[in-house]
Order: C-alpha cells, then sequence, then structure tokens
C-alpha cells in the first residue's frame, strides 16, 4: 500500500461531460503529481502541485484542470470529454517534489463513451 | 516529445539469468533517473534510483547502471525470478523542472 487514495477506482461516462477524479496524497508528502496512461503507453506528465501552487505542468489539455487545496488531497477536472480520453489517470506524491521516487495511487480508469 | 524512451516493448528470460532493461534519454539536464515496477491493476512501485553524479547503484538483486556520455541507463536484474514478471518503466527527472519523465515501459516475462 502506496499511502496514496485515488477515488473512483472506475468512471465510465459519455462525451462531452465533465468528471473529477480525486487523489489523497500519503501523509506529510506536500507535492501532488497526475499522469494519463492510455492504452498500454508511457506514462504522460500532466501537472504537479507543492503544498497547493502550481509548480510543473505537461502535455495537459485545456480542457483539463486541477488544483490542489489547503490540506493536500488534489482534484483532476477534465471536462467536455472524447472518447480518446479514455485511460489511465495516477495520481503520486512525493515529500517535497525534487529528485526523490514518486508514491502512486492504482489509478482511475475512465471510459468514455 | 519523448524525453524518456524505452525501445524493447517486451523482454522474455528464463529463471535464473539475468534480465537486462535498456532506456535513453534526450534531455542533458535529467539529473536523476528511476526505475519503477508496475503490477496489473496497480500503480507503479518504485524500485531504484540513481543520480547522475554516479554511475552504478545496486540494491539486492537490482542493479542500475547510468552512462551519462551516452544518456543511457539500463536495469539488470540478477538472478532473474518469476515474480519480477511484470511492466518496468524508466523515469528521469531534471531538480529544476520539478516534473518527471517515464518511458513507454518494458513488459518483463519471467519464464520457471
Amino acid at each position: 500500500d502506496s499511502g496514496v487514495t485515488q477515488t473512483p477506482k472506475h468512471l465510465i461516462t459519455a462525451t462531452g461531460q465533465r468528471v473529477t477524479l480525486r487523489c489523497s496524497p500519503r501523509s506529510g508528502d506536500l507535492s501532488v503529481y497526475w499522469y494519463q496512461q492510455s492504452l498500454d503507453q508511457g506514462l504522460q506528465f500532466l501537472i504537479q502541485y507543492y503544498n497547493g501552487e502550481e509548480r510543473a505542468k505537461g502535455n495537459i489539455l485545456e480542457r483539463f484542470s486541477a488544483q490542489q487545496f489547503p490540506d493536500l488531497h488534489s482534484e483532476l477536472n477534465l471536462s467536455s470529454l472524447e472518447l480518446g480520453d479514455s485511460a489511465l489517470y495516477f495520481c503520486a506524491s512525493s515529500p517535497t517534489g525534487g529528485n526523490s521516487p514518486l508514491h502512486f495511487g492504482n489509478g482511475t480508469r475512465l471510459t468514455v463513451t | 516529445d519523448q524525453q524518456v524512451k524505452q525501445n524493447s516493448p517486451s523482454l522474455s528470460v528464463q529463471e535464473g539469468r539475468i534480465s537486462i532493461l535498456n532506456c535513453d534519454y534526450t534531455n542533458s539536464m535529467f539529473d536523476y533517473f528511476l526505475w519503477y515496477k508496475k503490477y496489473p491493476a496497480e500503480g507503479p512501485t518504485f524500485l531504484i534510483s540513481i543520480s547522475s553524479i554516479k554511475d552504478k547503484n545496486e540494491d539486492g538483486r537490482f542493479t542500475v547502471f547510468l552512462n551519462k556520455s551516452a544518456k543511457h541507463l539500463s536495469l539488470h536484474i540478477v538472478p532473474s525470478q518469476p515474480g519480477d514478471s511484470a511492466v518496468y518503466f524508466c523515469a528521469a527527472s531534471a531538480l529544476r523542472n520539478n516534473d518527471m519523465r517515464f518511458g513507454a515501459g518494458t513488459r518483463l516475462t519471467v519464464k520457471p
């Protein structure tokens, strides 16, 4: 158990809809990362937060947004969903966000129909 | 932009033999490299890391080698065990950039 909790585990929704994925980091970790994994591809970095502030941005679409709250949990909002957004979305956390290993949750599997 | 590349999608080895997984990177700013292991229906799990000031790091059966001039790293597993069968991801980060980039993964199968 990594200590990182992601909810829900599975999500099925229709095109055009909006969903929110939630992540609770490991106790004591201040930094949260979001990754997308599509069809057995690699982990595509989306965005990173540290103690409530956005710190790094990757290939995140404009239809996607995220935030980290004062209690350090994070949410990833996906809107105007398209079929191609179907993927596994992973959240990871680390103590500081610097060069240290990330601890991953078990992911949320999103299916857009 | 594929800054971290794992060109072998799969690798099959016999139990007891050595498994060698390879990874190449393009960003010379990367200064910290990691390997993760992933089982189905689980998130990736950290396995071993190496800083750019070293060229080798060993942890039990796992050794990571870093060749900075070639921008190449490898993971050696000796001896390989059936329980090592998983997808292995190479990752790299640069302290100043605050993100971590992953390769596409290599599926390792260790046959009994």
